[in-house]
């Protein structure tokens, strides 16, 4: 089956202490992996993916194929990163891709 | 570049009766899709159109269908509508291309009393 779960529904950390949000997949095929994130009262937007590679707000993620993971992780947590997180992968065949999001996991920094 | 726009923002039904509700992807994007946004079971796919033609689908009951213009906008039908039906419904446009970003709008929250 395919399907993304992040088994944190809620995930609170004090500023400045590292964070990971966990991610796992099963999917059969080569999907594109994404962290979606929403801050209060904004709308839903990208954070990264892992084809760039590259670190978004000091989030980084690395897919694990091997274990079907794709993991956020930031060093040192900051207040501002409060916000409902969505991991989600895309894959499919020409003409067939979707997406498929897990049902994410609020975090909560606090002072 | 304006965003997703999506219409109305809010708005309340009783059971029984029937929505639609409107989505104006990015200009450009030929694909949009549609979830359903609830606390308990996060984000859930209902459909995707591309082109006018609808792509994919999610397990959602035939209550919920959905159309696409040849100006890209869509819309979103929910018949019959019961209490389980309130959520933020999310339109998300996108180039349609596979990996491609999706760009959300603000949502259309339903309140089904």
């Amino acid at each position: 089956a395919q399907r993304v779960t992040q088994p944190e529904k809620l995930l609170s950390v004090f500023k400045g202490a590292p964070v990971e949000l966990k991610c796992n997949y099963s999917y059969s095929g080569s999907p594109e992996l994404f962290w979606y994130v929403q801050y209060s009262r904004q709308r839903l937007q990208l954070l990264l993916r892992h084809i760039s590679r590259e670190s978004i707000k000091g989030f980084t993620a690395d897919l694990n194929k091997g274990e079907t993971s794709f993991h956020l992780k930031k060093p040192f947590a900051q207040e501002e990163d409060s916000a409902m997180y969505y991991c989600a992968l895309s894959g499919g065949t020409s003409g067939t891709y979707k997406y498929i999001f897990g049902t994410g996991t609020r975090l909560k920094v606090l002072a | 570049k304006a965003g997703v726009t999506q219409t109305p923002r809010y708005l309340i039904k009783t059971r029984g009766q029937q929505v639609t509700l409107s989505c104006s992807p990015i200009s450009g994007h030929r694909s949009v899709s549609w979830y359903q946004q609830t606390p308990g079971q996060g984000l859930q796919f209902l459909f995707e159109y591309f082109s006018e033609t609808q792509r994919n689908k999610g397990n959602f009951p035939g209550r919920f269908s959905g159309r696409q213009f040849s100006n890209s906008r869509s819309e979103m039908n929910v018949s019959t509508l019961e209490l389980g039906d309130s959520a933020l419904y999310l339109c998300a446009s996108s180039s349609g291309d596979h990996g491609g970003e999706l760009f959300f709008g603000e949502g259309s929250r339903l309140t089904v009393l």
